[in-house]
């Protein structure tokens, strides 16, 4: 079983388009993340929730929207693409202990804007 | 806010050689550290983990880490490289709250044959 998953793997899209990346935990986690990986492979983060709680919300785009519908679950969802979006947004979780516990990485999506 | 700093972006090694990958770390309080792996076109594999119990942290793949609050480093080490090893290592910190990582700019590593 895969601990964290996202979908799609792959999203090559026009710019101007709105498109979604689903992520799911079943690892039990209470905290989930969303990063985006540009191309010298830098990870920033983007947002955070703790119990389908918004508690990071780093400055981004508000074109860039997360949703959580339960704590296995965070969506992002992107409006009005543009090039610079083009990057690898990975969904990851972890557990809300005093940092004793490292966060669990989805395979990533590939999003390409053209 | 915490933050790592990873020294070399760029590291060559020859297979067979030790590999050192450098982080250093910035904090006001007792951090929780961590060495992840990117393998090309995947997610980031743990490694390993500090959680301030031994200070040589042992981790997969006959890696490991010293932490040294002196030097606030957590320098990445493995005896022997193998070709298996190439890929991109990112150093990391977790703040007390545990719900927030914060990563280096990681370090490619490429083995030589």
């Amino acid at each position: 079983d895969t601990a964290v998953s996202q979908t799609p793997k792959y999203l090559v899209t026009q710019m101007g388009n709105d498109k979604s990346i689903k992520c799911e935990q079943n690892l039990g986690h209470d905290t989930m993340y969303w990063y985006k990986q540009d191309s010298k492979k830098f990870l920033k983060i983007m947002f955070s929730y703790n119990n389908k709680e918004l508690i990071i919300n780093e400055t981004v785009p508000n074109r860039f929207s997360p949703k959580s519908p339960d704590k296995a679950h965070l969506n992002l969802h992107i409006n009005s693409l543009e090039l610079g979006d083009s990057a690898v947004y990975f969904c990851a979780s972890s557990t809300w202990d005093r940092g004793h516990t490292e966060a669990f990485f989805g395979q990533g999506t590939r999003l390409t804007v053209v | 806010a915490q933050s790592v700093t990873q020294l070399g972006s760029h590291v060559s090694v020859s297979e067979g050689a030790l590999v050192l990958l450098r982080c250093n770390y910035s904090s006001s309080v007792p951090p929780y550290l961590f060495w992840y792996v990117q393998y090309p076109n995947q997610g980031l594999q743990l490694l390993l983990k500090y959680t301030s119990a031994a200070t040589l942290v042992k981790g997969i793949n006959g890696f490991e880490a010293e932490f040294k609050k002196s030097e606030t480093s957590f320098h990445l080490t493995k005896p022997s490289a193998h070709m298996s090893d190439a890929a991109e290592y990112f150093c990391a910190v977790s703040e007390s709250t545990g719900n927030q990582f914060y990563f280096g700019t990681g370090t490619s590593l490429t083995v030589i044959p």
